[in-house]
């Protein structure tokens, strides 16, 4: 069964660094997503990504986050400065259509700042 | 906008117990109803969904109904077992949305 996969499954950072985080997603899906979970807390929506477009961001999202489909098949998540409160799990999903059809997590990556 | 609100954690149960997890919803229009699941250490998988009322969800013995009335969407499982253990989100996605709304989530822990 396809699945979403991610790397690197865990990345250790110095605040101020810019970190870069992969997925592929499933391979005949169009719309592409980031989320975040800080420990503890509930998932947050960053970005949905379609047609080489950002289609919606949250206010997270904010001018330190991109996304980038830089081939046919991988879809990334750059952070240009991190800072201590980005220490989250980030999780990239996709789905074929978007408003309401199912999408598909990978398994994420942990992000620690110290 | 969009909102869930999930029933707080963490619930512990006994094995063969049932499991019930309250979820209700805000939202424009009719939206799609997902739960999702977090075992121990991965990701976020599907569980189950429902996309219009009345429309009643079920996988691995869990089920939740779309209740437009009540705006619900409660997952149930008649029989738990120590697998079962883990975090469960519900969410909610609108047809003009891009994104998943998720509840708070609730922890779940099975004892033998």
């Amino acid at each position: 069964e396809p699945e979403v996969t991610q790397t690197p499954s865990h990345q250790v950072t110095q605040m101020g660094q810019e970190v870069i985080l992969r997925c592929v997603p499933i391979s005949n899906h169009l719309y592409f997503y980031w989320y975040r979970q800080i420990l503890g807390q509930k998932v947050e929506f960053l970005v949905s990504f379609y047609n080489n477009e950002i289609s919606e961001k949250s206010e997270i999202f904010d001018d330190q986050f991109s996304v980038e489909r830089p081939d046919g098949s991988n879809f990334t998540l750059k952070i240009r400065s991190t800072k201590l409160e980005d220490s989250a799990m980030y999780f990239c999903a996709s789905s074929v259509e978007s408003g309401g059809d199912t999408q598909y997590f990978g398994p994420g990556t942990r992000l620690t700042v110290l | 906008g969009n909102s869930v609100t999930q029933m707080e954690g963490p619930v512990t149960l006994s094995e063969e117990a049932f499991l019930t997890i309250n979820c209700t919803y805000t939202a424009t229009g009719y939206p799609s109803l997902f739960w999702y699941v977090q075992y121990p250490g991965e990701g976020l998988q599907l569980l189950l969904k429902a996309t219009k009322a009345d429309d009643k969800g079920s996988n691995k013995g869990f089920e939740a109904t779309y209740r437009k009335e009540t705006t619900s969407f409660h997952l149930e499982k008649g029989s738990v077992q120590v697998s079962d253990s883990a975090v469960y989100f519900c969410a909610l996605s609108s047809r003009e949305d891009y994104k998943l709304s998720f509840g708070a989530g609730t922890t779940v822990t099975v004892r033998a």
